[in-house]
Protein backbone atom coordinates (compact mmCIF):
# COMPACT_ATOMS: atom_id res chain seq x y z
CA UNK A 1 0.00 0.00 0.00
CA UNK A 2 1.21 3.21 -0.42
CA UNK A 3 1.02 6.95 1.74
CA UNK A 4 1.75 10.18 1.44
CA UNK A 5 3.17 12.86 4.33
CA UNK A 6 3.67 16.44 4.12
CA UNK A 7 5.56 17.89 6.51
CA UNK A 8 4.29 21.48 7.08
CA UNK A 9 0.58 22.12 6.58
CA UNK A 10 1.06 25.87 6.33
CA UNK A 11 5.10 27.14 4.74
CA UNK A 12 5.87 31.01 5.25
CA UNK A 13 8.96 32.81 2.47
CA UNK A 14 9.27 35.82 1.70
CA UNK A 15 9.62 36.84 -2.25
CA UNK A 16 12.87 36.13 -3.84
CA UNK A 17 13.60 33.45 -1.56
CA UNK A 18 13.92 29.39 -1.73
CA UNK A 19 10.76 27.78 -1.83
CA UNK A 20 11.06 23.93 0.07
CA UNK A 21 8.07 21.41 0.42
CA UNK A 22 8.75 18.02 2.22
CA UNK A 23 6.95 15.32 0.56
CA UNK A 24 7.97 11.75 2.21
CA UNK A 25 6.00 7.72 0.82
CA UNK A 26 5.26 5.32 1.51
CA UNK A 27 5.48 2.31 -0.68
CA UNK A 28 5.65 -1.20 -1.29
CA UNK A 29 6.88 -1.15 -5.25
CA UNK A 30 9.10 1.53 -6.83
CA UNK A 31 6.44 4.46 -7.18
CA UNK A 32 5.13 6.70 -8.94
CA UNK A 33 5.64 10.11 -7.29
CA UNK A 34 3.40 13.82 -8.59
CA UNK A 35 3.44 17.46 -6.99
CA UNK A 36 0.21 19.16 -8.01
CA UNK A 37 -0.64 23.00 -6.91
CA UNK A 38 -3.92 24.32 -6.28
CA UNK A 39 -5.24 27.74 -6.53
CA UNK A 40 -8.17 29.18 -4.65
CA UNK A 41 -11.32 27.50 -5.79
CA UNK A 42 -9.97 25.73 -8.39
CA UNK A 43 -9.07 22.16 -9.46
CA UNK A 44 -5.30 20.80 -9.20
CA UNK A 45 -2.92 21.19 -11.87
CA UNK A 46 -0.05 18.90 -12.48
CA UNK A 47 3.43 20.62 -11.70
CA UNK A 48 5.80 17.33 -12.51
CA UNK A 49 6.11 13.75 -11.78
CA UNK A 50 8.45 11.09 -11.44
CA UNK A 51 7.85 8.05 -13.23
CA UNK A 52 11.34 5.85 -12.69
CA UNK A 53 13.35 8.09 -15.22
CA UNK A 54 15.76 10.95 -13.96
CA UNK A 55 15.95 11.67 -10.37
CA UNK A 56 15.56 15.25 -10.65
CA UNK A 57 12.50 15.89 -12.08
CA UNK A 58 11.69 19.86 -13.72
CA UNK A 59 8.21 20.81 -14.03
CA UNK A 60 6.61 24.43 -14.57
CA UNK A 61 7.46 27.61 -13.03
CA UNK A 62 10.78 26.71 -12.14
CA UNK A 63 9.89 24.32 -9.60
CA UNK A 64 11.81 20.81 -9.30
CA UNK A 65 11.73 18.02 -7.19
CA UNK A 66 14.34 15.04 -6.17
CA UNK A 67 13.09 11.58 -6.03
CA UNK A 68 15.43 10.16 -3.21
CA UNK A 69 14.91 6.70 -2.61
CA UNK A 70 17.17 6.41 0.56
CA UNK A 71 15.39 9.11 2.59
CA UNK A 72 11.58 8.17 0.44
CA UNK A 73 11.15 11.35 -0.04
CA UNK A 74 10.13 13.81 -3.09
CA UNK A 75 10.63 17.44 -1.82
CA UNK A 76 9.61 20.24 -4.18
CA UNK A 77 11.79 23.38 -4.24
CA UNK A 78 11.93 26.09 -5.88
CA UNK A 79 15.34 28.86 -5.74
CA UNK A 80 13.00 32.38 -5.86
CA UNK A 81 9.51 32.47 -4.51
CA UNK A 82 7.45 34.92 -6.26
CA UNK A 83 4.02 36.38 -4.85
CA UNK A 84 2.14 34.05 -7.55
CA UNK A 85 3.38 30.57 -5.82
CA UNK A 86 0.87 31.58 -3.21
CA UNK A 87 -1.14 28.38 -3.19
CA UNK A 88 -1.74 24.88 -1.71
CA UNK A 89 0.56 22.39 -2.83
CA UNK A 90 -0.22 18.46 -2.98
CA UNK A 91 2.16 15.56 -3.08
CA UNK A 92 0.82 12.08 -4.39
CA UNK A 93 1.84 8.78 -4.91
CA UNK A 94 0.78 6.06 -7.43
CA UNK A 95 0.86 2.61 -7.57
CA UNK A 96 2.60 1.93 -10.71
CA UNK A 97 0.70 -1.54 -11.68
CA UNK A 98 -2.25 0.20 -10.53
CA UNK A 99 -3.01 3.37 -11.69
CA UNK A 100 -6.45 3.67 -10.54
CA UNK A 101 -4.92 3.78 -6.78
CA UNK A 102 -3.61 7.28 -6.23
CA UNK A 103 -2.82 8.41 -2.83
CA UNK A 104 -2.47 12.17 -1.50
CA UNK A 105 -0.92 14.16 0.76
CA UNK A 106 -3.03 16.75 2.70
CA UNK A 107 -1.70 19.39 1.28
CA UNK A 108 0.75 22.61 1.85
CA UNK A 109 -0.41 25.82 2.21
CA UNK A 110 2.29 27.85 0.67
CA UNK A 111 2.49 32.26 1.53
CA UNK A 112 4.83 34.33 0.06
CA UNK A 113 5.64 37.61 1.69
CA UNK A 114 6.55 40.85 0.05
CA UNK B 1 -6.15 18.74 -26.95
CA UNK B 2 -8.22 16.99 -23.59
CA UNK B 3 -10.38 18.83 -21.43
CA UNK B 4 -12.69 17.89 -18.40
CA UNK B 5 -15.66 20.34 -17.15
CA UNK B 6 -17.50 19.34 -14.14
CA UNK B 7 -20.97 21.02 -12.64
CA UNK B 8 -22.36 23.11 -11.33
CA UNK B 9 -19.70 25.07 -9.61
CA UNK B 10 -21.19 25.94 -6.48
CA UNK B 11 -24.23 24.26 -4.91
CA UNK B 12 -25.89 25.14 -1.61
CA UNK B 13 -28.05 22.14 -0.98
CA UNK B 14 -30.35 21.10 2.36
CA UNK B 15 -30.01 18.74 4.51
CA UNK B 16 -31.99 15.84 2.82
CA UNK B 17 -32.49 16.74 -0.32
CA UNK B 18 -30.63 14.88 -3.51
CA UNK B 19 -27.61 15.74 -5.15
CA UNK B 20 -26.18 15.40 -9.00
CA UNK B 21 -22.68 15.95 -9.88
CA UNK B 22 -21.90 16.12 -13.55
CA UNK B 23 -18.32 15.61 -14.77
CA UNK B 24 -17.51 15.08 -18.52
CA UNK B 25 -14.60 14.53 -20.24
CA UNK B 26 -13.59 15.69 -24.10
CA UNK B 27 -10.92 14.89 -26.39
CA UNK B 28 -10.14 11.25 -25.85
CA UNK B 29 -12.02 7.71 -25.65
CA UNK B 30 -12.44 5.57 -22.60
CA UNK B 31 -10.56 7.42 -19.85
CA UNK B 32 -10.75 6.55 -16.30
CA UNK B 33 -12.78 8.53 -14.44
CA UNK B 34 -12.37 9.53 -11.05
CA UNK B 35 -14.49 11.61 -7.86
CA UNK B 36 -12.66 13.03 -5.02
CA UNK B 37 -13.91 15.01 -2.30
CA UNK B 38 -11.68 17.41 -0.79
CA UNK B 39 -12.42 18.57 2.87
CA UNK B 40 -10.90 21.59 4.64
CA UNK B 41 -7.54 20.90 5.94
CA UNK B 42 -7.91 16.55 5.05
CA UNK B 43 -6.19 16.56 1.49
CA UNK B 44 -7.81 14.43 -1.02
CA UNK B 45 -9.90 11.62 -0.59
CA UNK B 46 -11.04 9.11 -3.45
CA UNK B 47 -14.82 8.71 -3.50
CA UNK B 48 -15.04 6.57 -6.77
CA UNK B 49 -13.45 5.42 -10.00
CA UNK B 50 -14.93 4.17 -13.29
CA UNK B 51 -12.68 2.26 -15.85
CA UNK B 52 -15.78 1.95 -18.77
CA UNK B 53 -19.11 2.59 -18.70
CA UNK B 54 -21.54 1.50 -15.79
CA UNK B 55 -17.95 -0.12 -13.96
CA UNK B 56 -18.34 1.81 -10.87
CA UNK B 57 -15.14 0.91 -7.81
CA UNK B 58 -16.02 2.75 -4.41
CA UNK B 59 -13.85 3.76 -2.44
CA UNK B 60 -15.12 4.66 0.88
CA UNK B 61 -18.45 3.81 2.32
CA UNK B 62 -21.10 6.85 2.38
CA UNK B 63 -23.99 7.77 0.95
CA UNK B 64 -23.23 9.54 -2.24
CA UNK B 65 -23.06 6.78 -5.48
CA UNK B 66 -21.47 7.80 -8.90
CA UNK B 67 -22.67 6.37 -12.06
CA UNK B 68 -21.38 6.45 -15.87
CA UNK B 69 -24.16 5.90 -18.33
CA UNK B 70 -21.68 7.26 -21.28
CA UNK B 71 -17.96 6.89 -21.94
CA UNK B 72 -16.85 10.72 -21.47
CA UNK B 73 -19.15 10.86 -18.61
CA UNK B 74 -19.16 10.68 -14.74
CA UNK B 75 -21.96 11.36 -12.54
CA UNK B 76 -22.01 11.80 -8.18
CA UNK B 77 -25.29 11.64 -7.12
CA UNK B 78 -27.25 11.28 -3.32
CA UNK B 79 -30.27 10.56 -2.44
CA UNK B 80 -30.45 12.62 0.94
CA UNK B 81 -27.35 14.60 1.68
CA UNK B 82 -26.62 15.20 4.90
CA UNK B 83 -24.09 17.58 6.66
CA UNK B 84 -20.82 16.07 6.73
CA UNK B 85 -21.30 15.81 2.74
CA UNK B 86 -20.20 18.80 2.45
CA UNK B 87 -17.02 19.61 0.82
CA UNK B 88 -14.76 20.84 -2.44
CA UNK B 89 -15.67 17.54 -5.08
CA UNK B 90 -13.13 17.21 -8.03
CA UNK B 91 -13.53 15.03 -10.97
CA UNK B 92 -10.56 13.67 -12.58
CA UNK B 93 -9.58 11.87 -15.56
CA UNK B 94 -6.63 9.67 -16.69
CA UNK B 95 -5.89 8.81 -20.39
CA UNK B 96 -5.89 5.01 -20.60
CA UNK B 97 -3.98 5.03 -23.65
CA UNK B 98 -0.33 6.57 -24.49
CA UNK B 99 2.22 8.39 -22.25
CA UNK B 100 0.12 10.25 -20.39
CA UNK B 101 -1.38 7.30 -18.72
CA UNK B 102 0.13 7.09 -15.13
CA UNK B 103 -0.81 11.10 -14.95
CA UNK B 104 -4.35 12.00 -13.13
CA UNK B 105 -6.01 15.43 -14.75
CA UNK B 106 -8.39 17.38 -12.28
CA UNK B 107 -11.44 19.46 -13.55
CA UNK B 108 -12.11 22.87 -11.62
CA UNK B 109 -14.34 21.57 -8.97
CA UNK B 110 -17.53 21.89 -7.28
CA UNK B 111 -18.19 23.29 -4.03
CA UNK B 112 -21.25 21.52 -2.02
CA UNK B 113 -22.45 23.39 1.03
CA UNK B 114 -25.31 21.46 2.89
CA UNK B 115 -27.37 23.42 4.93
Amino acid sequence: AQSVTQLGSHVSVSEGALVLLRCNYSSSVPPYLFWYVQYPNQGLQLLLKYTSAATLVKGINDFEAEFKKSETSFHLTKPSAHMSDAAEYFCAVSDPYNFNKFYFGSGTKLNVKP
Amino acid sequence: SQTIHQWPATLVQPVGSPLSLECTVEGTSNPNLYWYRQAAGRGLQLLFYSVGIGQISSEVPQNLSASRPQDRQFILSSKKLLLSDSGFYLCAWRDTTGSRGNTIYFGEGSWLTVV
